[in-house]
């Protein structure tokens, strides 16, 4: 099972809405509405953002927004603020039970 | 409050075994799904494999890792443990022990503090 394929890096202003592709095939993204996104700061353990595609845990801010088309995932985070600037990891069922993450993206404001 | 204590650090021979545990405690350690992820330095997240805490204890591994490696528990100790065989450079890592949300489909809502582990000769 290969990794999802996210962009490395996306940048944006503060303010700006910025949105973070996560492709993957049939049979996973597009197979499964088990899309679950995750950020990381440096040294840090990652923390859920975004899971089942569009669902946001409690105490995760309105401003990050989850949806998914065909074989592609998509997290959008409006309002980009300074403190946004992380490392996000989607991953994706892939069947069977197992999941696979993607590349990740650096996401610089 | 949920907590998940791993295992110590780990320097370890290319060729050598690794397991590692996790003890779980604060929730109902059957009720909940667990997963291994790593982390090898600079480098991105990768899901290594699942277990149900509770039932018979059923496991899913990525496909990479088939043959050499196995996710156990023990709900008297709530407890979870992955072992790694056959180790290379390459397995060198953070590794994390996680707890599926109760929504689950890999809602990941608690890591432990993860786990270094270093193979080198």
């Amino acid at each position: 099972q290969s990794a999802l394929t996210q962009p490395a890096s996306v940048s944006g202003s503060p303010g700006q809405s910025i949105a973070i592709s996560c492709t993957g095939t049939s049979s996973d993204v597009g197979g499964y509405n088990y899309v679950s996104w995750y950020q990381q700061y440096p040294g840090k353990a990652p923390k859920l953002i975004i899971f089942h595609v569009n669902q946001r845990p409690s105490g995760v801010s309105d401003r990050f927004s989850g949806s998914k088309s065909g074989n592609t995932a998509s997290l959008t985070i409006s309002g980009l603020q300074a403190g946004d600037e992380a490392e996000y990891y989607c991953t994706s069922h892939t069947g069977g039970g197992a999941y696979v993450f993607g590349t990740g993206t650096k996401v610089t404001v | 409050q949920v907590q998940l204590v791993q295992s110590g650090a780990e320097v370890k021979n290319p060729g050598a075994s690794v397991k590692l545990s996790c003890k779980a405690s604060g929730y109902i350690f059957t009720n909940h799904y667990m997963h291994w992820v790593r982390q090898a330095p600079g480098q991105g997240l990768e899901w290594m494999g699942v277990i149900n805490s509770g039932g018979r204890g059923n496991t899913a591994y990525a496909q990479r890792f088939q043959g050499r490696f196995t996710m156990t528990r023990d709900m008297s100790a709530t407890t979870v443990y992955m072992e790694l065989t056959s180790l290379t450079s390459e397995d060198t890592a953070v590794y994390y022990c996680t707890r599926d949300s109760p929504s689950g489909w890999m809602a990941v809502d608690y890591w432990g503090q993860g786990t270094l582990v270093t193979v080198s000769s």
